[in-house]
């Protein structure tokens, strides 16, 4: 049972405009949720978060939103360049486990 | 600053060998994980430890082992390797439970 869900298994984006990556979630109790970025080969990396306290965090181009109540995030980056094209994946934790999705492969087209 | 070093990076197992993932962080984080991803799905927790000497069981333990003797390694023993352990497996550490820093990751076929 998939409780963090990325619909979207793929997304292209002109260079310059605002990539949109979305991510759902079943379970009320989570409380903290990051993306990761990854490139082919290598390991994910943290490149955001944000607590259920918040509804926005933001971190140079990239921000996060969430939407308790529809149990929804979103990834905003603005403006998209070339170097973001990777797999996106969200995560969402109520303890010491994460349930990752399975990822938004980006394509920023130059 | 290594970061999170896994071993090896490929590796064949015929059906029923065994073997170790190895990893390690020089991080001093006390959170340690292992995780598998297989095509087409999300990352999923085979273990995690918070510290050294305590382990737990994530989301798909059954066909592993994990052991965490000292803070800086976490390895992740294959008993009796089986097709359905092919996989990318991916280490992870971090020193609270967030924000985790991961290895390059180790290609696993099981023939």
């Amino acid at each position: 049972d998939q409780q963090v869900k990325q619909n979207s298994p793929s997304l292209s984006v002109q260079e310059g405009r605002i990539s949109i990556l979305n991510c759902d979630y079943t379970n009320s109790m989570f409380d903290y949720f990051l993306w990761y970025k990854k490139y082919p080969a290598e390991g994910p990396t943290f490149l955001i978060s944000i607590s259920s306290i918040k509804d926005k965090n933001e971190d140079g181009r990239f921000t996060v939103f969430l939407n308790k109540s529809a149990k929804h995030l979103s990834l905003h980056i603005v403006p998209s360049q070339p170097g973001d094209s990777a797999v996106y994946f969200c995560a969402a934790s109520g303890g010491n486990q994460f349930y990752f999705g399975t990822g938004t492969s980006l394509t920023v087209i130059p | 600053n290594a970061g999170v070093t896994q071993t090896p990076k490929f590796r064949i197992l015929k059906i029923g060998q065994s073997m170790t993932l190895q990893c390690t962080q020089d991080m001093n984080h006390n959170y340690m994980y292992w995780y598998r991803q297989d095509p087409g799905m999300g990352l999923k927790l085979i273990y995690y430890s918070v510290g050294a000497g305590i382990t737990d069981k994530g989301e798909v333990p059954n066909g592993y082992n994990v052991s965490r003797s000292t803070t800086e390694d976490f390895p992740l023993r294959l008993e009796l390797a089986a097709p359905s352990q092919t996989s990318v497996y991916f280490c992870a550490s971090s020193l609270e439970p967030y924000g985790y820093t991961f290895g390059s990751g180790t290609r696993l076929t099981v023939v």
